[in-house]
């Protein structure tokens, strides 16, 4: 079965760092993309960041450049998002998804984690 | 950048009733469109990708329409685990970046 479990979530103050981490299981890591999303308390989706089968492509959404690194770990069926500067609007519940295939022109999701919430305050 | 707009914001309706939303793009996705259901406290849940296309295990009474910037989710006749909110997906061609809609609330009446 097809598992993403993400772990690292917690309070952190403003200006603070952060390293979630994202373990798959049940499918072969290495052959997709991945992705996080977030979603800030009572808000909708997203998108944070996207990184390649190999690492060779890496994608951010506008408001995380140069503060968060997506990586990833083929070896460990791993992937990251290390975190640093954080703000208060980077409060959200965090996800990573997979798309549900392997091209890189999937690109609709069909698993997810079930999330780690960052809470940026003082 | 691509925006998703959908409405309405919320939806009342009771079950049994059939459900309309609607995701509207600012520019053309062609059919590159997928949906999403996410109840509270748990991940989103695929619905349709390509516009049309029900993902696998995904009831019948779901079904999705449209091409280009306008697009529609039609639930036939609304079950009780239905009510939860609804978002619409895409992404741009080169960056990949994606975008979701700001979602629907399907709220029982």
């Amino acid at each position: 079965e097809v598992h993403l479990v993400e772990s690292g979530g917690g309070l952190v103050q403003p200006g603070g760092s952060l390293r979630l981490s994202c373990a798959a299981s049940g499918f072969t890591f290495s052959s997709y993309w991945m992705t996080w999303v977030r979603q800030a308390p009572g808000k909708g989706l997203e998108w944070v960041a996207n990184i390649k089968q190999d690492g060779s492509e890496i994608y951010y959404v506008d408001s995380v450049k140069g503060r968060f690194t997506i990586s990833r770990d083929n070896a460990r069926n791993s992937l990251y998002l290390q975190m640093n500067s954080l703000r208060a609007e980077d409060t959200a519940v965090y996800y990573c998804a997979r798309p549900a295939g392997v091209g890189h022109l999937v690109y609709f999701f069909d698993c997810w984690g079930q999330g780690t919430l960052v809470t940026v305050s003082s | 950048e691509i925006v998703l707009t959908q409405s309405p914001a919320t939806l009342s309706l009771s079950p049994g009733q059939r459900a309309t939303l609607s995701c509207r793009a600012s520019q053309s996705v062609s059919s590159y469109l997928a949906w999403y259901q996410q109840k509270p406290g748990q991940a989103p849940r695929l619905l349709i990708y390509d516009a049309s296309n029900r993902a696998a295990g995904i009831p019948a009474r779901f079904s999705g329409s449209g091409s280009g910037t306008d697009f529609t989710l039609t639930i036939s006749s609304l079950e009780p685990e239905d009510f939860a909110v609804y978002y619409c997906q895409q992404r741009s061609n080169w960056p990949p970046m994606y975008t979701f809609g700001q979602g629907t609330k399907l709220e029982i009446k």
